[in-house]
């Protein structure tokens, strides 16, 4: 089956500054790349999706970009804010195997004001 | 904005006791997923749901788990017995039928004594 590897498990930066979230996955057949963020006690948040078909997508502060020869995708958050500190995951799904997703370990983002 | 409901947010209960929880998807979600998520991990599917039937539940242990959606709405999961290492946040997701964006709710957080 599918392995999503995720690093780094910790990151720590100033606010302001970027910070970013690599992932690899092990299945070619994988279309469907969320990241999701989850805050203390709460479920996580969908705040940026990709397909295969896609190389690299923006909202606001936030980017994901997709290498699939590579099989890895990144999260890049820029000029980060204290609200941005939470824990991070991403995930991979297979449109054929009923979208089923396959979550990396998580990275815990600290945002230093 | 629609949300997944769960409940309860919060249960303790002893081992060898019964438990479950509830999920409400958002409104015309016909998928409907349960996840377990272990304190520092990403979250891992139970069981999926479309509608009332149940599209894979590999990963559930069912000597212990059940699950269902009896009207293809709302579904309850339940252990009995609990064990202690099912102590862990449980999760609900939903999504569209044919989507692989998911959803998910705030999560009810099992501690087994």
């Amino acid at each position: 089956g599918e392995n999503v590897e995720q690093h780094p498990s910790t990151l720590s930066v100033q606010e302001g500054d970027s910070a970013v979230i690599k992932c690899t996955y092990s299945d070619s057949a994988s279309n469907y790349f969320p990241w999701y963020k989850q805050e203390l006690g709460k479920g996580p948040q969908l705040i940026i999706d990709i397909r295969s078909n896609v190389g690299e997508k923006k909202d606001q502060r936030i980017a994901v970009t997709l290498n699939k020869t590579a099989k890895h995708f990144s999260l890049h958050i820029t000029e980060t804010q204290p609200e941005d500190s939470a824990v991070y995951f991403c995930a991979a799904s297979i449109r054929s195997s009923d979208y089923k997703l396959t979550f990396g370990k998580g990275t815990l983002l600290t945002v230093n004001p | 904005e629609a949300e997944v409901a769960q409940s309860p947010r919060y249960k303790i209960t002893e081992k060898s006791q019964a438990v479950a929880f509830w999920c409400d998807p958002i409104s015309g979600h016909a998928t409907l997923y349960w996840y377990r998520q272990i304190l520092g991990q990403g979250p891992e599917l139970l069981v999926q749901f479309q509608d009332e039937s149940v599209v894979d539940d590999s990963q559930l242990p069912k000597d212990r788990f059940s699950a269902e959606r009896l009207k293809g709405v709302d579904s309850t999961l339940k252990i009995q017995p609990a064990e202690l290492g099912d102590s862990a946040m449980y999760l609900c997701a939903s999504s569209f039928f044919g989507s692989d964006e998911q959803y998910f709710g705030p999560g009810t957080r099992l501690t087994v004594t």
